[in-house]
């Protein structure tokens, strides 16, 4: 298995710009995680489906970030409009049910 | 304060050495793990334990349910094990970080 994959690597946008972070998790995991890292607060969640079903969003910071997830094979991270505090790396990752979760690379993103 | 703690911050050893890091939770969980970032970035499930021990090559990770309190150690350290150790505690259904440990081991 390829493991979970996240595109892009890198995404480098201008403030007020939409960003689209996209994530494909291991085939049969059926929990999906977005992260996001800064320096400042480390590691947050942000989101997390199980089944495809968004379970707490509770970690989403405000209105612009939004996270869907169509199948269980795709899921996006979307901020509109982004803003420079929007900085950091995110990540996915998956599992099945509460077993020890893959994560992909990530996305670091800059918004300038 | 944070619901999961870490310590230390920052850690230098030589290699060889025996290493241990700590981290205190204060909520319930159902599960603990132990993570692994390297300086590239990437991020690896190192130990999912929620009771007793668990060793996996020159690593071994315990926790001790009624203290709130996991140790990660790491056995004839190598430059190679320097990363970032995170440990994370799943509380219903969601994972809470700690801030992590900076481990540089030296030659």
């Amino acid at each position: 298995d390829a493991g979970v994959i996240q595109s892009p690597r890198h995404e480098v946008t201008e403030m007020g710009q939409e960003v689209t972070l996209r994530c494909k998790p291991i085939s049969g995991h059926n929990s999906l995680f977005w992260y996001r890292q800064t320096m400042m607060r480390g590691l947050e969640l942000l989101i997390y489906f199980n089944n495809n079903v968004p379970i707490d969003d509770s970690g989403m910071p405000e209105d612009r970030f939004s996270a869907k997830m169509p199948n269980a094979s795709f899921s996006t991270l979307k901020i509109q409009p982004s803003e420079p505090r929007d900085s950091a790396v995110y990540f996915c990752a998956s599992s099945l049910s509460r077993a020890r979760p893959s994560f992909g690379s990530g996305t670091r993103l800059t918004v300038v | 304060k944070n619901e999961v703690e870490q310590s230390p911050q920052n850690l230098t050893a030589q290699e060889g050495e025996f290493i241990t890091i700590n981290c205190s939770y204060s909520v319930g969980i159902s599960a603990l793990h132990w993570l692994q970032q390297h300086p590239g970035g990437g991020i690896v499930s190192l130990f999912m334990l929620s009771s007793g021990k668990k060793k996996h090559g020159r690593l071994i990770a315990t926790i001790n349910i009624q203290e709130k309190h996991s140790s990660l150690h790491i056995t004839a350290s190598h430059p190679r094990d320097s990363a970032v150790y995170i440990c994370a505690v799943y509380n219903t259904d969601k994972l809470i970080f700690g801030t992590g440990t900076r481990l540089q081991v030296f030659p």
